[in-house]
């Protein structure tokens, strides 16, 4: 079975201290990575997709890198805005689920 | 343009009352997907339109459930009877093609007392 585990499930920053997010996955062949942000209250929001080992990608201050095992998203210089719960998905060859997703990191920044 | 719509957002029922939940996609978008979340768990997908085609309805708990698209625009979402572990944040998102970098909305959280 797809499985997708989401470390820390939560996390605490001081505005400007970087840090990592990881989502471990076990899966039978791997099409795409996803990472959402989502805030109280609202949607997911997407923000990434990876596609195969070695690749990166980046938006402001958020970096998302994927190996054959794990995905990190790494966080520099944080602010208060950031503050939101971080989802990862898969989508994979097996079985018809468009997407299965991790229970998230709840991620606080504090000023 | 303007986003992916749910209502109502927020639903309070009675066990084995009835429940309708509504998503006005982004116009354009054929395809449509509903997910759910439930307390302390992961979100889980729930069935998937083309149009106003069910494409893939594998994550649809029970025969309680029942989605409809009408004319490949908005669609619906009805629990009957609604039941206490029915109770979690229900997602649509909708996408041009089949893209997974989709548009969700801001869910309806439906609390079954």
């Amino acid at each position: 079975e797809d499985q997708v585990t989401q470390s820390p499930e939560a996390l605490r920053l001081q505005e400007g201290e970087s840090s990592s997010l990881n989502c471990s996955y076990t899966v039978s062949g791997l099409r795409g990575l996803f990472w959402y942000r989502q805030d109280p209250g609202k949607g997911p929001e997407f923000l990434f997709t990876l596609y195969s080992a070695g690749e990166e990608k980046e938006k402001e201050r958020l970096k998302a890198t994927l190996t054959k095992k794990e995905s990190f998203l790494h966080i520099t210089a944080p602010k208060p805005e950031d503050s939101a719960t971080y989802l990862c998905a898969v989508h994979t060859y097996s079985g018809n689920t468009p997407l299965v997703f991790g229970k998230g990191t709840r991620l606080s920044v504090i000023a | 343009e303007a986003g992916v719509t749910q209502f109502p957002s927020h639903s309070v029922i009675e066990k084995g009352q009835t429940v309708t939940l509504r998503c006005d996609p982004i116009s354009g978008h054929d395809n449509l997907y509903w997910y759910r979340r439930v307390m302390g768990k992961e979100i889980k997908f729930l069935l998937h339109f083309v149009k106003e085609s069910k494409q893939d309805e594998s994550g649809m708990p029970n025969n309680r459930f029942l989605a409809e698209r009408t004319g490949g625009t908005y669609s619906t979402l009805k629990v009957q009877p609604a039941e206490l572990e029915d109770s979690g944040v229900y997602f649509c998102a909708s996408s041009v093609g089949n893209s997974y970098g989709y548009t969700f909305g801001s869910g309806t959280r439906l609390t079954v007392v």
